[in-house]
C-alpha cells in the first residue's frame, strides 16, 4: 500500500477555496486516490475518488497530475461546517475483493468566520 | 447511499468487564468488514479484517484474544473487547464493503466510544 503524506493542519476562512495536497510517490499503476472527511466522534465519510486528471462532484474536485505522485483536493468556498480532518488514501484496483484502507495522519482543516 | 450502523454509540464499563460492539450493514451484504481504533487527535488505526464465515485477520500488534471479532453473517460483525482496561478506552469504528463495490468506496459506521473506568 502506497504511503501518503499530507500537511498536518491548514487554516482558512469562510468563502475561500481550500486546496489540500497529498504526496504518494509510490503509487502503483492500478491504484486509485481516495479522500475521506471525518468530523469529531464520527466515522469517516467518502468525498471523492480519482485515477488521473480531474474529477469533480458536488462536494469537491480532485486534481491528479500525469505522474500521479501527488493529488490535490479542492474545496470551493468553504464554510464553517467544512472544519474536519481530511484523509488522502491510495487504494488498490476496484473490484479486487476488498479494499483495506490504511489511514495516514490526515489534514486538520480549521475554517474560521 | 449504503448505511453501516454501529451499536452502541457509546459505552462506559468497569475495568475487567467485556464489551461487545456491533457493526451492521443495513442495506447491503458485506463480505468484508474492517475494525479501526482511534485515539484522540490521532488517525484511525486498522485493527483487523473480518471476513464472513472465517477467522479475522489481525494487524501486527493487535491481540486477537483481547479483541474478539465474529463475522457470523453478511450483515453483522461484532468486536468484543475482553477484560477491558482503561487503556482500551478509545473510539472504535467499523467499515464494510459490499459484494460488488464498483467504486472501491468503503462505508463507515458512526463509531462507538468506549470508556473503561
Amino acid at each position: 500500500l502506497a504511503k501518503t503524506t499530507q500537511p498536518i493542519s491548514m487554516d482558512s476562512y469562510e468563502g475561500q477555496e481550500v486546496n489540500i495536497t497529498c504526496s504518494h510517490n509510490n503509487i502503483a499503476t492500478n491504484d486509485y486516490i481516495t479522500w475521506y472527511q471525518q468530523f469529531p466522534s464520527q466515522g469517516p465519510r467518502f468525498i471523492i475518488q480519482g485515477y488521473k486528471t480531474k474529477v469533480t462532484n458536488e462536494v469537491a474536485s480532485l486534481f491528479i497530475p500525469a505522474d500521479r505522485k501527488s493529488s490535490t483536493l479542492s474545496l470551493p468556498r468553504v464554510s464553517l461546517s467544512d472544519t474536519a480532518v481530511y484523509y488522502c488514501l491510495v487504494v488498490g484496483p476496484m473490484n479486487t475483493g476488498f479494499q483495506k484502507l490504511v489511514f495516514g495522519t490526515g489534514t486538520r482543516l480549521l475554517v474560521s468566520p | 447511499g449504503a448505511v453501516v450502523s454501529q451499536h452502541p454509540s457509546w459505552v462506559i464499563c468497569k475495568s475487567g468487564t467485556s464489551v461487545k460492539i456491533e457493526c451492521r450493514s443495513l442495506d447491503f451484504q458485506a463480505t468484508t468488514m474492517f475494525w479501526y481504533r482511534q485515539f484522540p487527535k490521532q488517525s484511525l488505526m486498522l485493527m483487523a479484517t473480518s471476513n464472513e464465515g472465517s477467522k479475522a485477520t489481525y494487524e501486527q500488534g493487535v491481540e486477537k484474544d483481547k479483541f474478539l471479532i465474529n463475522h457470523a453473517s453478511l450483515t453483522l460483525s461484532t468486536l468484543t473487547v475482553t477484560s477491558a482496561h482503561p487503556e482500551d478506552s478509545s473510539f472504535y469504528i467499523c467499515s464494510a464493503q459490499g459484494l460488488a463495490s464498483d467504486t472501491g468506496e468503503l462505508f463507515f459506521g458512526e463509531g462507538s466510544r468506549l470508556t473503561v473506568l
